[in-house]
């Protein structure tokens, strides 16, 4: 069973940049994986922020962006603001279906 | 705009089935594979299955192959998903969404409808 793995929790300060990582039990993510990333806040439906590693929807900030960092998907997020305190899911693609990781709850403070 | 809109939701006993519709507005439903996603309470999501946009294509979670299935009508701009022999661990809010052109992934979903499995 493949298992995709994100940190549990993050803190950030307002106005600063923190990057959060997504690793998979099979190995090095790459760009197979296509990597997307998804925003939820409480009650709410997940929202799609990047997608295939790097790809912004047309309604993503700017400030977010995707990549792939030392063998995992990275989301750095940049001048962060209040309002993307949050919990954060990865998803991955091996080859027919998909996996999401445990999701990170980004705290800003 | 773009509107995804599950429904078909409630309590259901263990052993039973349930089918969930999901309706599309605003795009070209056929041209879009889409993706079922859940998400028990309190837990992370957990995708379910895709079906390619002309339905020939399914692909299933480990968790529910043989016990769920995916299905669409494209003449009614409908998603569906047919779930028999639920278990307490289906219990999830349930996602439609819908996939990318020119990409890989989920874009856009809908507000999900609440399965509960119960006796």
């Amino acid at each position: 069973q493949t298992v995709v793995t994100q940190e549990p929790s993050l803190t950030v300060s307002p106005g600063g940049t923190v990057t959060l990582t997504c690793a998979s039990s099979t190995g090095a993510v790459t760009s197979g994986n296509y990597p997307n990333w998804f925003q939820q806040k409480p009650g709410q439906a997940p929202r799609s922020l990047i997608h295939t590693t790097s790809y912004k929807h047309s309604w993503t900030p700017a400030r977010f962006s995707g990549s792939l960092l030392g063998g995992k998907a990275a989301l750095t997020l940049s001048t962060v603001q209040p309002e993307d305190e949050a919990d954060y899911f990865c998803q991955f693609y091996y080859g027919g279906t998909w996996v999401f990781g445990g999701g990170t709850r980004l705290t800003v403070l | 705009q773009v509107q995804l809109v599950e429904s078909g939701g409630g309590v259901v006993q263990p052993g039973k089935s349930l089918r969930l519709p999901c309706t599309a507005s605003g795009f070209t439903f056929s041209s879009y594979a889409m993706h079922w996603v859940r998400q028990a309470p309190g837990k992370g999501l957990e995708w379910v299955a895709d079906i390619s946009g002309n339905g020939s294509k399914k692909n299933y979670a480990d968790s529910v192959r043989g016990r769920f299935t995916i299905s669409r009508d494209n003449s009614k701009n409908t998603l569906y998903l047919q779930m028999d022999s639920l278990r307490a661990e289906d219990a999830a809010v349930y996602y439609c969404a819908r996939g990318i052109i020119g990409g890989w992934g989920i874009g856009y979903w809908g507000q999900g409808t609440l399965v509960t499995v119960s006796s």
